[in-house]
């Protein structure tokens, strides 16, 4: 069936390192890809999106790249830092029909970063 | 401007009885989204409701429902309740769905 998900469920890195997420999605349809970041009691918060007639965006720290041949998707945060440490998940946008869209969400990521 | 708030935080029911969770998007927002996180299933799409109207439903059973006021705050009432229905509730705001959602600190539910 159609999901969007990630290959690893736990990610450490050392603090300054660079981080890769990865995030497969099977709806070639998808047009628009967001990442989010979510500590602990928190919601989902924001950090980049894309939509698909782009490969790359980038944002403070953060790039996000896209690759439709392959449906992948993968979130680089570059000299991550403690304050990182969070579960990141991608979404796909998906139209509903009537104007309504809704998010699927892939399983998420726990990035751990490691002073 | 202020965030989405959702209330109440907390919540502890036992089985069979409903529950009322709120939701005030931020002001101007015309579309709610509810979302259900469980450590197993993780964020699940429950339903999304644009002036007053629920436009779009997620494959949840009946028990789950909500509706959105003219002052575009949501609710979401869950009825008989079950242990499964265990979960994070979280709501999302945006200008009219689609795009700019913001996301609530989540109403945590247990169910004993």
């Amino acid at each position: 069936g159609e999901s969007v998900g990630l290959h690893l469920p736990t990610l450490s890195v050392q603090e300054g390192d660079n981080s890769i997420i990865n995030c497969a999605y099977s709806n070639s349809a998808s047009d628009y890809f967001i990442w989010y970041k979510q500590e602990s009691g928190k919601g989902p918060q924001f950090i980049i999106d894309i939509r698909s007639n782009m490969d790359k965006r980038q944002g403070q720290r953060v790039t996000v790249l896209l690759n439709k041949t392959v449906k992948h998707l993968s979130l680089q945060i570059a000299a991550t830092q403690p304050g990182d440490s969070a579960v990141y998940f991608c979404a796909e946008n998906r139209d509903s029909g009537a104007g309504s869209y809704q998010l699927t969400f892939g399983k998420g990521t726990k990035l751990s970063v490691i002073p | 401007k202020a965030g989405v708030t959702q209330t109440p935080r907390y919540l502890i029911k036992t089985r069979g009885q409903q529950v009322t969770l709120s939701c005030s998007p931020i002001s101007g927002h015309r579309s709610v989204s509810w979302y259900q996180q469980t450590p197993g299933q993780g964020l699940q799409f429950l339903f999304e409701y644009f002036s007053e109207t629920q436009r779009n439903k997620g494959n949840f059973p009946g028990r789950f429902s909500g509706r959105q006021f003219s002052n575009s705050r949501s609710e979401m009432n869950v009825s008989t309740l079950e242990l499964g229905d265990s979960a994070l509730y979280l709501c999302a705001s945006s200008l009219e769905g689609g795009t700019g959602y913001t996301f609530g600190s989540g109403t945590r539910l247990t169910v004993v």
